[in-house]
C-alpha cells in the first residue's frame, strides 16, 4: 500500500534554533499534504494544508511565519519550525491522500517528536 | 465545527468482551469512512474502511455505517490488551479536502 515517510523521527534542539521536518510520499504523488500536531494525551490538531507549487493554507491560530511549509514537488513537503521554543515541543505528523486510489485513504507518516530545550 | 464527533472516553472494556466505538458526522454528503487506531506516541494506522450502509467485517473488527442516522461505529470482538489505543473515525475520499479529526475515543482493555 501507499507509504508516507517522515524524517527525522525525533529531534532535540536548543531554544531559538530552527528545525526542518520532511514528509515524502514514496509511491504516489500528493498534490496536497497535511501537517498535524499532537500534544500528549490530546487529539490531532490540523496545522496546515500543504499545496504543491503554491502557498500553504494555515488553520486559524497557527503562525505561518513560525511554521514554514514548502511543497516543492509532488512527493515532498517540508515543515520548518523557526526559532523553536519549549512550547513548540510536540509530536508532528504529516499525512497525504492517494487521490489516484478508489478509497481516498489518508496515509500518515511515522511522526516526528520535537523536543526544544 | 468538527466533521465528526466521538466520545473521548476512556472506554474501559474487560478482556474478551466486545468494545463498541461510535462516531457521528455532520456532512450528509460523506459517503465513506475510515477507522484509524493510534497507539500512544505513534501515528494513526488504518484498520477499517466502509463505504456502504450496513456492516463490514474484518477479523475481530466490524464497522457499521448508517447514513440515514449519520453515524458509523466500530465493534471489536474478543478484545485484547493490544487493542488499547485511541480510535479515530474520518470521512473518506473527498478530493484534497482536509480532515479535522475529533478527539477520538480512548479504549482501555483491562485484563
Amino acid at each position: 500500500g501507499a507509504v508516507v515517510s517522515q524524517h527525522p523521527s525525533w529531534v532535540i534542539c536548543k531554544s531559538g534554533t530552527s528545525v526542518k521536518i520532511e514528509c515524502r510520499s514514496l509511491d504516489f504523488q500528493a498534490t496536497t499534504m497535511f501537517w498535524y500536531r499532537q500534544f500528549p494525551k490530546q487529539s490531532l490538531m490540523l496545522m496546515a494544508t500543504s499545496n504543491e507549487g503554491s502557498k500553504a493554507t494555515y488553520e486559524q491560530g497557527v503562525e505561518k511565519d513560525k511554521f514554514l511549509i514548502n511543497h516543492a514537488s509532488l512527493t515532498l513537503s517540508t515543515l520548518t519550525v523557526t526559532s523553536a521554543h519549549p512550547e513548540d515541543s510536540s509530536f508532528y505528523i504529516c499525512s497525504a491522500r492517494d487521490t489516484s486510489g478508489s478509497t481516498g485513504e489518508l496515509f500518515f507518516g511515522e511522526g516526528s517528536r520535537l523536543t526544544v530545550l | 465545527q468538527k466533521e465528526v464527533e466521538q466520545n473521548s472516553g476512556p472506554l474501559s472494556v474487560p478482556e474478551g468482551a466486545i468494545a463498541s466505538l461510535n462516531c457521528t458526522y455532520s456532512d450528509r454528503g460523506s459517503q465513506s469512512f475510515f477507522w484509524y487506531r493510534q497507539y500512544s506516541g505513534k501515528s494513526p494506522e488504518l484498520i477499517m474502511f466502509i463505504y456502504s450502509n450496513g456492516d463490514k467485517e474484518d477479523g475481530r473488527f466490524t464497522a457499521q455505517l448508517n447514513k440515514a442516522s449519520q453515524y458509523v461505529s466500530l465493534l471489536i470482538r474478543d478484545s485484547q490488551p493490544s487493542d488499547s489505543a485511541t480510535y479515530l473515525c474520518a470521512p473518506g475520499y473527498r478530493g484534497d479536502s482536509k480532515i479535522i479529526f475529533g478527539s477520538g475515543t480512548r479504549l482501555s482493555i483491562r485484563p
